[in-house]
């Protein structure tokens, strides 16, 4: 069975400072999401991460996959408080209809 | 181009009573995802349909919880007899073409309070 693991599950920063979110899976896959939900609302997609070594780039946040390693990290650039929310990655099987979510990391950037 | 709707986006129901949900994929996708959050988790897939058909329902509880997704008209998610434990927010994707390893574009969400 998929299983997809994030960490930390929260993670308070100072404005300013650079940290990364990491999300582990357990089986093959070739394609991996990450979204940011604000408080009460629906979900935003981020990225799309399609092949291993992937890396994309939008503002302050990156995201990279290392299929081999069945790992994704989300890294953040001199945080901002606009970045606060919470950060979830998904993993698409290909051989399943299902996206699996992580439990998410709740971010709150602090001034 | 309007993106995936759904209605309602706040639903208050008794015990005992039905819910119903209802999603309206964007323009072009004939494919439908629901998902459910309870407060403080992640989603959690429930069914996978196409037009008039169920295509992946294996997240989807064995009682009360049923979906459809007519050849007109909306998919909708239907909950009888709510439970207090079924109080989450309900999140309806689409996308162009099937299976997760296509981009799925989410609803608004409903959010059911269950009293």
């Amino acid at each position: 069975e998929l299983k997809v693991e994030q960490n930390p599950l929260f993670l308070s920063m100072q404005e300013g400072k650079n940290y990364t979110i990491y999300c582990n899976y357990s089986t093959t896959s070739d394609r991996l999401y990450w979204y940011r939900q604000d408080p009460g609302k629906s979900l935003e997609s981020l990225f799309v991460l399609l092949s291993n070594g992937a890396v994309k780039q939008e503002g302050r946040l990156m995201a990279s996959l290392d299929t081999k390693a069945r790992l994704s990290t989300l890294h953040i650039t001199a945080a901002v408080h606009d970045l606060s929310a919470t950060y979830f990655c998904a993993v698409a099987s290909y051989n399943n209809n299902d996206m699996r979510f992580g439990a998410g990391t709740r971010l709150t950037v602090k001034p | 181009n309007a993106g995936v709707m759904q209605n309602p986006r706040h639903l208050v129901r008794r015990r005992g009573q039905e819910a119903r949900l209802r999603c309206s994929p964007m323009k072009g996708h004939s494919h439908v995802y629901w998902y459910r959050q309870l407060p403080e988790e992640g989603l959690k897939f429930m069914v996978y349909l196409q037009k008039e058909n169920i295509i992946d329902e294996s997240g989807m509880p064995k009682e009360r919880f049923s979906a459809e997704f007519p050849k007109e008209g909306p998919s909708i998610l239907r909950i009888q007899q709510v439970v207090r434990g079924d109080s989450a927010a309900y999140f309806c994707a689409s996308s162009k073409t099937g299976g997760a390893s296509n981009e799925q574009f989410f609803g608004p969400g409903t959010r059911l309070t269950v009293l």
